[in-house]
């Protein structure tokens, strides 16, 4: 099945300054990477996705981009708010949708004012 | 749009009973639903996926006769915690697709608590 690593678990950055965290996935057959927000206690939110037919991907101040060779995959913040802090998961999936999706282990950002 | 409930938000059994978890889709139709379950500090674990009409499909070490799942309309899933113990208390959270394609639209999650 698939495995999905994340790191760094955990990531203080000051704010204004930029935040980068990085995954991996094993199955070449992935084509579907969403990244998620958590804030405590609540539901995951997608906050950014990219499909395996591009390379990189950018709303705001959020960009993705994605390595399909190397399975590599990252998640980048920009000028990083305070209410930036938070879990944010990667994840894998054939396709999404209708088909399961493996997550990461999550990176706890904190945003320091 | 693509709105998933889940009810209760907080439940506190006792070890021994039974809890159901309820999933609902309230603004489309999800043919597939994805239980999973988070505990503290950690990622979330999928635990089965279920199709409507069909038997849930569970991942690798989750006991189906523990945790029942039924999927029986378009818009509601639940998930039956039987026999609950202390190590099953956990945060429970459903995702529903049928929406847009790709995406998987989770519900605010279940804190269960077993005493």
């Amino acid at each position: 099945g698939e495995n999905v690593e994340q790191h760094p678990s955990t990531l203080s950055v000051q704010e204004g300054d930029s935040a980068v965290i990085k995954c991996t996935y094993s199955d070449s057959a992935s084509n579907y990477f969403p990244w998620y927000k958590q804030e405590l206690g609540k539901r995951p939110q997608l906050i950014i996705d990219i499909r395996s037919n591009v390379g990189e991907k950018k709303d705001q101040r959020i960009a993705v981009t994605l390595n399909k060779t190397a399975k590599h995959f990252s998640l980048h913040i920009t000028e990083t708010q305070p209410e930036d802090s938070a879990v944010y998961f990667c994840a894998a999936s054939p396709s999404g949708g209708y088909q399961k999706v493996t997550f990461g282990i999550g990176t706890k950002l904190q945003v320091i004012p | 749009g693509a709105v998933v409930s889940q009810h209760p938000s907080r439940v506190i059994c006792k070890s021994g009973t039974s809890v159901k978890i309820e999933c609902r889709s309230l603004d489309f139709q999800a043919t597939t639903m994805f239980w999973y379950r988070q505990f503290p500090k950690q990622s979330l674990m999928l635990m089965a996926t279920s199709n409507e009409g069909s038997k849930a499909t569970y991942e690798q070490g989750v006991e189906k006769d523990k945790f029942l799942i039924n999927h029986a309309s378009l818009t509601l899933s639940t998930l039956t915690v039987t026999s609950a113990h202390p190590e099953d208390s956990s945060f429970y959270i459903c995702s529903a697709s049928g929406g847009r394609p790709y995406e998987q639209y989770f519900g605010p999650g279940t804190r269960l608590t077993v005493t």
